[in-house]
């Protein structure tokens, strides 16, 4: 089955690091970019991060940039993203997402792991 | 990167058409073909709807339509039913391989 799940979430306090974890199955992951994607309680979807097929191309959305570094290992099929310095508005549901070679848009969705920022 | 600027909400009874905007800059959805709408159903994950501003994946219903112009960009949804009451995202590509969100737009069907 072609699928992505995340894992890695939960309470953190203010300050505090937390590394997520997206494992990808039923599809060559190395063949395609893969991005972050986070929603906050009751809000809406906020782009956080991309990484090419190879991980040569790396992006953030402003509001991470500096504390958040996304990596993959095409070896383990899988996605990361290591949160450092997490603040409240952190808190979301982060999604991983997979975008076709090339393309600019998310055809693949997993199911989300919480990420509650608090003391 | 402001996030794109789409209507809180709209409506409109069963068979009936709606539009939802989605307006951005001339930095990204008025620069770039590479707009992408996605529903999310309560507790659900967000599904992709259309992609590259008109086109549409395997599966999704020809009642969902997709259009640009400028800076604007828009979903339509003919022949409303039931089950396409959702919450509705746009996304651009902003250039330097960033990506920018509407803010979503919450469809009733009355």
């Amino acid at each position: 089955e072609v699928q992505l799940v995340e894992s890695g979430g939960g309470l953190v306090q203010p300050g505090g690091s937390l590394r997520l974890s997206c494992a990808a199955s039923g599809f060559t992951f190395s063949s395609y970019e893969m991005n972050w994607v986070r929603q906050a309680p009751g809000k809406g979807l906020e782009w956080v991060s991309y990484i090419s097929s190879s991980g040569r191309t790396i992006s953030y959305a402003d509001s991470v940039k500096g504390r958040f570094t996304i990596s993959r290992d095409n070896a383990k099929n899988s996605l990361y993203l290591q949160m450092n310095s997490l603040r409240a508005e952190d808190t979301a549901v982060y999604y991983c997402a997979r975008a076709p070679p090339y393309y600019w848009y998310f055809d693949l969705w997993g199911r989300g792991t919480l990420v509650t920022v608090s003391s | 990167q402001s996030a794109l600027t789409q209507p809180a909400s709209v409506s409109g009874s069963p068979g009936q058409s709606i539009t939802i905007s989605c307006t951005g800059t001339s930095s990204d959805v008025g620069s770039y073909n590479l707009v992408s709408w996605y529903q999310q159903h309560p507790g659900k994950d967000p599904k992709l709807m259309i992609y590259e501003v008109i086109k549409r994946p395997s599966g999704v219903s020809n009642r969902f339509s997709g259009s640009k112009s400028g800076n604007t960009a828009s979903l339509t949804i003919s022949g409303l039913q039931a089950e396409d009451e959702a919450d509705y995202y746009c996304c651009s590509y902003a250039g330097s391989s960033t990506l920018l969100f509407g803010g979503g737009t919450k469809l009733t069907v009355l």
